[in-house]
Parts: C-alpha cells; sequence; structure tokens
C-alpha cells in the first residue's frame, strides 16, 4: 500500500481482555514508532523500532504493553489485561531514516480502542 | 520540567485572512521542529521540518519561523481557507534520542 496501514480501526475490549493492534509500515521504512493520543491531547511516544530491534521502549505505561516487529516489518502492540485508562488512539508511524526528528514521518490513521 | 505549549483555545479566522499559530518549549534543545495537520479521526500529516540554523522555512502558503532563543516556532498560513481548519501539532526531537515529542496542538477554524 501507498501509506501506513493499522488494524483494526477500532476496537471494543471488555476490562480485563487481552488486545493486539496491528501496523503495516511503508515498505522499505527502517523505523516504526508507536504513539498513544488521549482525547484533545497530542501524540505521546510509546516505543521505537529500528528494523526488528526495540530501541526505545521508555514510553510504555506498564508491563501490560508489549510491543514487536519481528522481521522488521509489520509491528503488533498487544496490550494484557486491559483498563479503562487505556481507552485512547493507539498511532503507528514509520519514517525511511534511523530517527525521527530529522526526517518525515509517516502516521497511520490509528486504531480506537474503548475498554469498557 | 520539560513542556512544549501550544495555544489550547480554538484560533477563528476569517477566509483570506492569515493565521498565525505558536510553539513555545522549555528545557529541550531540539535540532529539529515539525508541523503536522491533523483532521478528526486520522492520523497527524507532515506539513514542514525546520532545523536549528534556519529562521525560516516556507512551502506554498505556509511558513514555519525558529528562534532558539525564544524557544519558539511561528507557524503561518497566509490567505486561509476554510479547508485548512484542522488541528495543528509541533512537534521537536528529543535531543539524544531517536523520537518526536508532540504539543497539545491547536485547533483552527477559518470561516467563509
Amino acid at each position: 500500500g501507498a501509506g501506513v496501514s493499522q488494524s483494526p480501526r477500532y476496537k471494543v475490549a471488555k476490562r480485563g481482555q487481552d488486545v493486539a493492534l496491528r501496523c503495516d509500515p511503508i515498505s522499505g521504512h527502517v523505523s516504526l514508532f508507536w504513539y498513544q493520543q488521549a482525547l484533545g491531547q497530542g501524540p505521546e511516544f510509546l516505543t521505537y523500532f529500528q528494523n526488528e530491534a526495540q530501541l526505545d521502549k521508555s514510553g510504555l505505561p506498564s508491563d501490560r504493553f508489549f510491543a514487536e516487529r519481528p522481521e522488521g516489518s509489520v509491528s503488533t502492540l498487544k496490550i494484557q489485561r486491559t483498563q479503562q485508562e487505556d481507552s485512547a488512539v493507539y498511532l503507528c508511524a514509520s519514517s525511511l531514516g534511523t530517527g525521527q526528528g530529522n526526517t518525515e514521518a509517516f502516521f497511520g490513521q490509528g486504531t480506537r480502542l474503548t475498554v469498557v | 520540567s520539560q513542556k512544549i505549549e501550544q495555544n489550547s483555545e480554538a484560533l477563528n479566522i476569517q477566509e483570506g485572512k492569515t493565521a498565525t499559530l505558536t510553539c513555545n518549549y522549555t528545557n529541550y534543545s531540539p535540532a529539529y521542529l515539525q508541523w503536522y495537520r491533523q483532521d478528526p479521526g486520522r492520523g497527524p500529516v507532515f506539513l514542514l521540518l525546520i532545523r536549528e540554523n534556519e529562521k525560516e522555512k516556507r512551502k506554498e502558503r505556509l511558513k514555519v519561523t525558529f528562534d532558539t532563543t525564544l524557544k519558539q516556532s511561528l507557524f503561518h498560513i497566509t490567505a486561509s481557507q476554510p479547508a485548512d481548519s484542522a488541528t495543528y501539532l509541533c512537534a521537536l526531537d528529543d535531543t539524544g534520542f531517536q523520537k518526536l515529542v508532540f504539543g497539545t496542538g491547536t485547533r483552527l477554524l477559518v470561516s467563509p
């Protein structure tokens, strides 16, 4: 595809349920980022991959959050035992270079997670 | 503490006027600053990037300034159109790391 694709677009989970969010970055993009965006706020960094290596996971809110990118392309963000405070839009972004500050980042449309 | 501040109140302007949005930051020393547009239900879309050694950058009707002494960036849209209505986010690189830190965004409403 031409852009970053995320699925599902919407997810409703019961509290305590596990969820998996998928991101298909632009082909050939080395860097992949996950962000969490609460309503009315800017995106907040969760984690960063360079190819298959997870170089920064400092933004993951708790050990219930886990991300992987095993073959350096598709990435999955998993949230275990979801809580209501996990309700947010989860955005994936990819970029061609090895950083994000100096290159354009391409964002997907996001997955809106609602925990009930 | 580190902060990136954008005006949280919506900016309402008349079509044809110039919109000016402000981004102020504290306790960061970014080498780059970026501006994104975000429409409801969509991901952010990149608009412009400006480096710390650049004072100004232009792209069509858009202009960005970057003052590292004032720790401020201004984003201008000239000859604004209703289609420019969106939320505009500024973001800077967290020095030494490879991630962007975003402001909360400013909503722009351009009336016909």
